[in-house]
């Protein structure tokens, strides 16, 4: 069965440093998003991402946050500067129609 | 802000038992999805529903999509230990991407 497939899946930084969390989706599927799930806390949405731009993002998802898609298969989420507070699972996931293959998460820490 | 209530928030029933998981809001949706995940991986999809009024079945699990489109049920008979984890559900609003994820269900089947 088709995977979303996150590297790396652990990631430990230290406060103030740039991250760079990587997906690769489905490869037939269009459409592309980032959701974080704080530890205890329910899944949170961060941002969708279709035809190469940003469709939607929440609050979350402030000057800090970048997402690209640079090839045709990588989808990447770039924290610039980490804080404590980013510290969470980042799952990755993606979409044909109905319903998300969501990947296995990267657990980011920051130190 | 969308909300999506899920009860009960822990479950422990025995083996051979039936249960229900509500899942509640106060927003409608295009659709409703029911994951399940487990400690360290992202959620797995277990079924969408589109349809207001809608029932699902997947095996021993039955899913059912509220009349008004704002609430669903997981109904589990005759539960096994594999049925052991955490169920989410997660709703898309209309016109919108976003997944709003529940509360989440941690259920414990007792061999």
């Amino acid at each position: 069965e088709p995977e979303v497939t996150q590297t790396p899946s652990h990631q430990v930084t230290q406060m103030g440093q740039e991250v760079i969390l990587r997906c690769v989706p489905i490869s037939n599927h269009l459409y592309f998003y980032w959701y974080r799930q704080i530890l205890g806390q329910k899944v949170e949405f961060l941002v969708s991402f279709y035809n190469n731009e940003i469709s939607e993002k929440s609050e979350i998802f402030d000057d800090q946050f970048s997402v690209e898609r640079p090839d045709g298969s990588n989808f990447t989420l770039k924290i610039r500067s980490t804080k404590l507070e980013d510290s969470a699972m980042y799952f990755c996931a993606s979409r044909a129609w109905l319903g998300y293959t969501f990947g296995s998460g990267t657990r980011l820490t920051v130190v | 802000t969308q909300l999506l209530e899920q009860s009960p928030q822990f479950l422990s029933i025995q083996e051979g038992e039936n249960l229900t998981v509500y899942c509640n809001s106060s927003s409608v949706f295009s659709s409703l999805q029911w994951y399940r995940q487990e400690p360290g991986e992202g959620p797995v999809l277990l079924v969408t529903v589109v349809t207001g009024g809608e029932v699902k079945k997947l095996k021993r699990l039955t899913f059912q999509f509220g009349d008004a489109r704002k609430d669903s049920s997981l109904h589990i008979t005759a539960a096994q230990p594999g049925d052991t984890g955490l169920y989410l559900c997660a709703g898309e609003p209309f016109g919108n991407e976003k997944l709003t994820f529940g509360t989440g269900t941690r259920l414990t089947i007792i061999p």
